[in-house]
């Protein structure tokens, strides 16, 4: 099965300060997706990848960078942090030859203070 | 930009029941929907996709797909405990890679 692994899976930061969350997928998957999940608003789409180099605005970019230095790896940044950026984080890869099917890392929780 | 709308928000059904999940699309280019299932405290995992009109049977578990009303249904029959979970409909627009996903349906199955 897919392994997608994430760092750190919890994290505490203070209004304007700068952090990373990590992605490693171990499946050679070309695309990786970067989510959050709010109570009442479902996983909603932050940036994703096709691959190393690349990266994409989803449907909530504001506030947030993505980084793909590899085919592995996916980064989250927020270069500002906000309380309202508190909430859970997901990552997912996945690609043409696994169906479409996206597969989840195990999730972030962020609280910023 | 594409909602996805799901209903009902929450559902209880006795073990061994039958239960039924909505799901409805407002892009008319939609071409594929997912459904995943999330356990409390984990993360999102693809239970059934589909995407030709009709019905897909798992086990227990079947989608049915209507595409000129660009809605779906998950109806999960002999209900489990195990069962209760957050259900989260997705769906793709014109061959995409990118999901939109519904707020999700809350099931519970009471023993």
């Amino acid at each position: 099965e897919a392994a997608v692994t994430q760092s750190p899976r919890n994290k505490v930061a203070v209004t304007g300060g700068k952090v990373t969350l990590s992605c490693n997928q171990t499946n050679n998957h070309n695309n990786m997706y970067w989510y959050r999940q709010d109570t009442g608003h479902g996983l909603r789409l932050i940036h994703y990848s096709y691959g190393a180099g690349s990266t994409e605005k989803g449907d909530i970019p504001d506030g947030y960078k993505a980084s793909r230095p590899s085919q592995e790896n996916f980064s989250l940044i927020l270069e500002l942090a906000t309380p309202s950026q508190t909430s859970v984080y997901f990552c997912a890869s996945g690609d043409e030859l696994g169906g479409r099917e996206q597969y989840f890392g195990p999730g972030t929780r962020l609280t910023v203070l | 930009q594409q909602k996805v709308q799901q209903s009902p928000e929450s559902l209880i059904v006795p073990e061994g029941g039958m239960a039924s999940l909505n799901c409805t699309s407002s892009d008319r280019n939609v071409d594929y929907f997912w459904w995943y299932r999330q356990h409390s405290g984990k993360s999102p995992k693809m239970l059934m996709s589909i995407f030709s009109n009709g019905e897909k049977e798992e086990g227990r578990f079947t989608v049915h797909l209507n595409k000129a009303s660009l809605h779906t249904s998950l109806h999960i029959r002999d209900s489990q405990p195990s069962d209760s979970a957050l259900y989260l409909c997705a769906a793709s627009v014109d061959m995409g890679y990118k999901l939109t996903f519904g707020t999700g349906t809350s099931l519970l199955v009471d023993p």
